[in-house]
């Protein structure tokens, strides 16, 4: 019963490959995202979803291609992996587009692209 | 373009002391503040927040402190316990904007 579940947790491909991330949260929030947490440990915003729609795109390139079949479900497809795509990948929820419940993170998907 | 610091990367304290990490940022236009912790293999979780409108939340343990006119936030954990041990990030909003987020600083508290 995770509130916001990712998978995989770990996954490891190579350059040229496409991949997909999962990502579903039980808590009925309307507002999805996704972070990423790149080797300088910072954790950047690539995408923001609210009840499906997309409503902020960071500079993210455009193999990163986000989908919400529904309210409850962010996907994150990477097309052409890059080595310098390898990072962790967190999906987040909010209840809606403020922070001021702040974010329920789920625990990652590890990426690494050799 | 670093909006937000956290300059230590790591903080030793023993455990029943005092544990302060310390948050600077640029954006004055930043109205909102959390605090996240993150053990190992999971997603940060959220602990403490503060609006521009207080300089002082508490809940517990745990307090955040703002400094606006430094552009500075801290957090105090009092007394810090073994548990506590986890990197600690920073995060900032303006307005209706997603969160960003420090670096993190690293707190190992010793029994």
């Amino acid at each position: 019963d995770t509130a916001v579940s990712q998978t995989p947790k770990y996954l490891v491909t190579q350059m040229g490959n496409d991949k997909s991330i999962k990502c579903e949260q039980n808590l009925g929030h309307d507002t999805m995202y996704w972070y990423k947490q790149d080797s300088k440990k910072f954790l950047k915003i690539m995408f923001s979803y609210n009840n499906k729609e997309l409503i902020i795109n960071e500079t993210v390139p455009n193999r990163f291609s986000p989908k919400s079949p529904d309210k409850a479900h962010l996907n994150l497809h990477i097309n052409s992996l890059e080595l310098g795509d390898s990072a962790v990948y967190f999906c987040a929820s909010s209840h809606d587009p403020t922070s001021l419940y702040g974010y329920t993170f789920g625990s990652g998907t590890r990426l690494t692209v050799v | 373009d670093q909006q937000v610091k956290q300059n230590s990367p790591s903080l030793s304290v023993q455990e029943g002391r005092i544990s302060i990490l310390n948050c600077d940022y640029t954006n004055s236009m930043f109205d909102y503040f959390l605090w996240y912790k993150k053990y190992p293999a999971e997603g940060p979780t959220f602990l403490i927040s503060i609006s521009s409108i207080k300089d002082k939340n508490e809940d517990g343990r745990f307090t955040v402190f703002l400094n606006k006119s430094a552009k500075h936030l801290s957090l105090h954990i009092v007394p810090s316990q073994p548990g506590d041990s986890a990197v600690y990030f920073c995060a900032a909003s303006e307005g209706y904007s997603t969160l960003t987020f420090g670096k993190g600083t690293m707190l190992l508290v010793s029994p």
